[in-house]
């Protein structure tokens, strides 16, 4: 069936710090991919999606890649902030009509000054 | 005003309590979700509203009950619930249909525990 996996967290890096965080997925035919993020207190916010393969998702910094070959989409930017300190959600969308979502496990990522 | 609105933001309920949690979205979508958001484990879906025509039900407890009056309230009345369904609950909308399904808008949640 359709799934994604995340790499366990917490992540904790010092300000500046190069950020990579992992996402691999299993689905049939061409799913959406899309990195969502959650701040604390708050819901769910859409950061970036790549809806084929080789397209690059990018937005605030951040940057991910759909790669088919390796069926990942890892998050990255080259220098993170403490206000991007938040839990991270990888995601795909297999399809239709309708958005059926499924999502990763989080994510948290702590940002030290 | 933020897009999808949830109400109350807190709740306590024992478990014989009946309570329902609300949610309103001000962006015009057709479609709304309710989420299950628990400690390490990934979002579940649980109800999916398009056009106000349920169209999924992940195999939910009969327990919580969904209802969407028209495209821009969507209830979950909850009633005689267990300790783990303690979790926030995360009320979404989107624009569905066409090729490009617009991205989940998610409301800041309900925080529910039951005791």
């Amino acid at each position: 069936g359709n799934s994604v996996t995340q790499m366990e967290g917490p992540v904790t890096l010092s300000e500046e710090a190069f950020l990579t965080i992992n996402c691999t997925y299993t689905a049939t035919g061409y799913p959406s991919l899309f990195w969502y993020v959650q701040y604390p207190g708050e819901g769910l916010q859409l950061l970036l999606k790549a809806t084929k393969a080789d397209d690059k998702g990018s937005n605030k910094g951040f940057e991910a890649t759909y790669r088919k070959e390796t069926t990942s989409f890892h998050l990255e930017k080259g220098s993170v902030q403490v206000s991007d300190s938040a839990v991270y959600f990888c995601a795909l969308n297999y399809g239709g009509a309708t958005n059926k979502l499924i999502f990763g496990t989080g994510t948290l990522l702590a940002v030290q000054p | 005003e933020t897009g999808v609105t949830q109400t109350p933001r807190h709740l306590v309920m024992g478990m014989t309590n009946k309570k329902s949690l609300k949610c309103e979205q001000h962006l015009g979508h057709n479609a709304m979700y309710w989420y299950k958001q628990s400690a390490k484990k990934p979002l579940e879906l649980m109800f999916v509203y398009s056009l106000e025509e349920r169209v999924e039900n992940n195999s939910v407890p009969s327990r919580f009950s969904p209802e969407c009056p028209n495209s821009s309230h969507l209830f979950l009345h909850l009633h005689t619930l267990q300790p783990e369904d303690s979790a926030l609950y995360l009320c979404a909308s989107s624009q569905d249909g066409g090729q490009d399904n617009s991205p989940l808008h998610f409301g800041n949640g309900t925080r529910l525990t039951v005791t």
